[in-house]
């Protein structure tokens, strides 16, 4: 059963800083990995997806990276900015049955806040 | 974004009584998803479907049931809401080959079970 984890579950930061977020799944068995961001009270916002077979993805200044053999993903933001506070979600997409439906498997997320 | 609209945006209910929540969605993706989330549990799956009328159970159904007579409309039914169904509600869909099969997901509905 595929499970994902973010750390930390929330993280304060000055305005201007570099910050990396963590994501771990247990079964490397995935088809792409996306990462979303999430406003109080919104809906999910896709920010970048990275497929099985790529390394990273880049969105101006987000970049994130995938490790499958080691089970892991990272989502980097420069330059941190106010408007960057929200929780941010990693979701694997996993296999459901072997007749090939799919599914995203959430981890919990990591709540940012961009202090000015 | 994929042209998925939920509806209703809020709902409060009394306990027993059934609810239905609809998406729906503009561009015939075949793939579609209801998830629901809770503090502390996140985003869970309670059901999809792969098709008019082909549905099936993700790891949260209990209590909750689906239909899908059209490619548009993804219909989920409450049949007996509880307090512990009180939750925010997402619909999502797969996107397509061309779209790195990314998903996206709906503003959401927020139920309140009284």
């Amino acid at each position: 059963k595929q499970e994902v984890t973010q750390i930390p579950a929330a993280l304060s930061v000055p305005e201007g800083e570099n910050l990396v977020l963590n994501c771990s799944f247990t079964d490397s068995a995935i088809y792409n990995l996306q990462w979303f961001r999430q406003d109080p009270g919104k809906g999910l916002t896709s920010l970048l997806l990275i497929q099985s077979s790529q390394r990273e993805q880049t969105s101006g200044r987000l970049n994130a990276s995938l490790d499958k053999s080691s089970g892991r993903s990272t989502l980097y933001i420069a330059a941190s900015q106010p408007g960057d506070s929200a929780t941010y979600l990693c979701a694997a997409c996993t296999s459901i049955t072997q007749g090939g439906s799919e599914k995203l498997v959430f981890g919990k997320g990591t709540k940012l806040t961009v202090n000015p | 974004d994929a042209g998925i609209t939920q509806s209703p945006r809020h709902k409060v209910t009394e306990t027993g009584t059934p609810v239905t929540l609809r998406c729906h969605q503009t561009e015939n993706h075949r793939y579609m998803y209801w998830y629901r989330q809770d503090p502390g549990h996140g985003l869970r799956l309670i059901h999809y479907s792969y098709g008019v009328k082909d549905t099936d159970k993700g790891e949260v159904s209990d209590g909750y049931s689906v239909s899908r007579s059209k490619t548009e409309d993804f219909l989920l039914t409450l049949e007996s809401a509880t307090s512990s169904q009180t939750s925010v509600y997402f619909c999502a869909i797969r996107g397509r080959r061309e779209e790195n099969y990314g998903y996206t997901f709906g503003s959401g509905t927020r139920l309140t079970v009284v």
